[in-house]
């Protein structure tokens, strides 16, 4: 089992929908950060959470330490929003990555 | 901003030749980065972690002598893939800590033929 699991791995939404993507982890964490990886592969930092929740823009990050669960939230999608959105927990100084999802934003 | 260059972002070279591949930090010093590589449609994995002025710390698996790691200053930290193979293609990105986060290097597609 990994440490980070992501759900849905993919997931396809007309613009305009309301968006969330879920993370569950099993380790003992300092911070959970939420990434965006664009076609290119370039790596975009977007929260970094160790309790309570965190806004910017249309994005809302929230965390519950205790069930050791993230979802991140996108208000209004647009396509531009398309990416694959990756959760990523700090344990020791080093990031443990889940899989991805893949975001598809239909105009 | 402070940010990560990485370069090249894309490579093509011939099985057996080395490929290097550079992450500079922008305005801010850099005492550690840490070099990942993907496969596709999987997660980041952690290589290695680079710490300037001395040796790298490898993650159980990585062959130090194939991925010798480079961090001579504050700023530049490099990745050299010697004897490069087909199954060492893959996407290749570096990212240090800044101001209690991460930021990462647009990576370096590697095409081993």
């Amino acid at each position: 089992k990994n440490e980070v699991e992501q759900s849905p791995q993919n997931l396809t939404a007309q613009e305009g929908e309301f968006i969330t993507i879920n993370c569950s982890y099993s380790v003992g964490i300092s911070a959970l950060h939420w990434l965006q990886q664009h076609p290119g592969g370039g790596i975009v930092s977007l929260f970094m959470l160790s309790s309570g929740k965190k806004k910017h823009g249309r994005l809302i990050a929230t965390i519950n330490i205790q069930e050791k669960h993230s979802s991140l939230h996108i208000t209004a999608s647009h396509p531009r929003d398309s990416a694959v959105y990756i959760c990523a927990v700090n344990g020791n100084e080093k990031l443990t990555f889940g899989t991805g999802t893949r975001l598809t934003i239909i105009p | 901003g402070a940010v990560v260059s990485q370069h090249p972002s894309w490579v093509i070279c011939k099985s057996g030749t080395s490929v290097k591949i550079e992450c500079r930090s922008l305005d801010f010093q850099a005492t550690t980065m840490f070099w990942y590589r993907q496969f596709p449609k999987q997660s980041l994995m952690l290589m290695a972690t680079s710490n300037e002025g001395s040796k790298a710390t490898y993650e159980q698996g990585v062959e130090k002598d194939k991925f010798l790691i480079n961090h001579a200053s504050l700023t530049l930290s490099t990745l050299t893939v010697t004897s490069a193979h087909p199954e060492d293609s893959s996407f290749y990105i570096c990212s240090a800590i800044l101001n209690y986060g991460y930021t990462f290097g647009s990576g370096t597609r590697l095409t081993v033929v």
